[in-house]
């Protein structure tokens, strides 16, 4: 197992279009999270998954977002009508159950324009 | 609601000189985490302090956690170019809450 892999890498669209971001976890880590980032600032929570269980989603969190596990093993996150302010980086990782210790993906920047 | 701040927010400072970086809440966390990430990539793991008074060393990083699990501290001896990035402080109140992020300390160490 190479770690967490997101995809893609680099996303540049323009305002209104919907984005899809994709990120395959460790395979034996049950939790998986979604983050987003913006420059010199601290990863901001956004959702996060036990299984395909979504657990919670951030109240910041507009309508617009939308994050998907289905088997309990990939995950997707889903940004509809982006705006400029969605540029960010979007960062996932997976830990095993009940440990805070993340494991992180590269993340998938995403440039609005 | 959770909460974790960090301080200083920028730290610049000479290679061989020594730092402390501080991480703060008002609430009580099962365990903190410290992770360092340059530009680009995801932040990667370092330590994770569980008991309240804990001390753990990574070569030349001293991690250690308040007593009442509310606070913990990253101390850098003899600070390296190479110890140059974004440090940040993360926990969660119970093993089946959120993990949630500090801010960040972002170091820069000159040559």
């Amino acid at each position: 197992d190479t770690g967490v892999s997101q995809n893609p890498r680099h996303k540049i669209t323009k305002r209104g279009q919907n984005v899809t971001f994709r990120c395959d976890p460790i395979s034996e880590h049950n939790r998986l999270y979604w983050y987003r980032q913006t420059l010199g600032q601290g990863p901001e929570f956004l959702t996060y998954f036990q299984n395909e269980a979504q657990l919670e989603k951030s109240r910041l969190l507009s309508d617009r977002f939308s994050a998907e596990r289905p088997k309990g093993s990939f995950s997707t996150l889903e940004i509809q009508r982006t705006e400029q302010g969605d540029s960010a980086m979007y960062l996932c990782a997976s830990s095993g159950t009940y440990t805070g210790e993340l494991f992180f993906g590269e993340g998938s920047r995403l440039t609005v324009l | 609601t959770q909460l974790l701040e960090q301080s200083p927010q920028f730290l610049s400072i000479q290679e061989g000189e020594n730092l402390t970086v501080y991480c703060n809440s008002s609430s009580v966390f099962s365990s903190l985490q410290w992770y360092r990430q340059e530009p680009g990539e995801g932040p990667v793991l370092l330590v994770t302090v569980v008991t309240g008074g804990e001390v753990k060393k990574l070569k030349r990083l001293t991690f250690q956690f308040g007593d009442a699990r509310k606070d913990s501290s990253l101390h850098i001896t003899a600070a390296q170019p190479g110890d140059t990035g974004l440090y940040l402080c993360a926990g969660a109140e119970t093993s089946y809450d959120k993990v949630i992020f500090g801010p960040g300390t972002s170091l820069s160490v000159i040559p």
